[in-house]
């Protein structure tokens, strides 16, 4: 079974600086999604960013990165230029492209999250 | 577009009693997917259904069952309600292939009294 590991339970950032949140995974496939979401006190969980793990570029959303290690099986999510609004639970996930390892490419699975603080 | 609407936002209920959350996806979407967040747990998969057929399942007891309905409006029942049901269930939907994102709702918090 895939495993996600946030090793960061919480970080905090200075406004208008940039902030690095870490993500491992552990899988045994070869083609799978990996996903940054957000989930503010609103509740509603937000995609802020997907990387396909066949594809080599890195992907970028406005202030938000990736940096995707496939070999080390790392996907760290970077905030530049931090706002206010940034402030959030952040949460990693995976998905199964093939489901190859029984019937798991209909869900998510999500890390413990990162809870971000961003200071003015 | 209208957003994954869940329904209610807020639910209080008592040990034993049984429970019935909603989810209405995003028009066109054909997933629905439902997930359970506790503090504890974190944030793990219950089920997911494409076109009325639930193609997966999330390793919780059988009182958790669902079902999609033919405009893809999904349900989801706890039977027998315990106080560790006490819970944020969120419901995502998607276009329903793997390589889609999905959208969540806000959640129907739980509390089991």
């Amino acid at each position: 079974a895939q495993t996600v590991t946030q090793s960061q339970p919480e970080m905090s950032v200075q406004e208008a600086e940039t902030v690095t949140l870490s993500c491992t995974y552990d899988t045994s496939e070869s083609d799978y999604y990996l996903f940054w979401y957000k989930q503010p006190p609103s509740r509603q969980m937000i995609l802020v960013i997907r990387q396909e793990a066949y594809k080599q570029q890195n992907a970028t959303e406005n202030r938000f990165s990736v940096n995707f290690q496939k070999a080390a099986k790392s996907f760290s999510l970077k905030i530049s230029d931090s706002q206010l609004g940034d402030a959030a639970m952040y949460f990693c996930a995976y998905r199964s492209a093939s489901g190859e390892s029984g019937g798991s490419n209909y869900k998510l699975t999500f890390g413990k999250g990162t809870l971000l603080t961003v200071n003015p | 577009k209208a957003g994954v609407t869940q329904t209610p936002r807020y639910l209080i209920k008592t040990r034993g009693q049984q429970v019935t959350l909603s989810c209405s996806p995003i028009s066109g979407h054909r997933s629905v997917s439902w997930y359970q967040q506790t503090p504890g747990q974190g944030l793990q998969f219950l089920f997911e259904y494409f076109s009325e057929t639930q193609r997966n399942k999330g390793n919780f007891p059988g009182r958790f069952s669902g079902r999609q309905f033919s405009n893809s409006r999904s349900e989801m029942n706890v039977s027998t309600l315990e106080l560790g049901d006490s819970a944020l269930y969120l419901c995502a939907s998607s276009l329903g292939s793997t390589a889609d994102g999905y959208t969540f709702g806000s959640g129907t918090r739980l509390t089991v009294v």
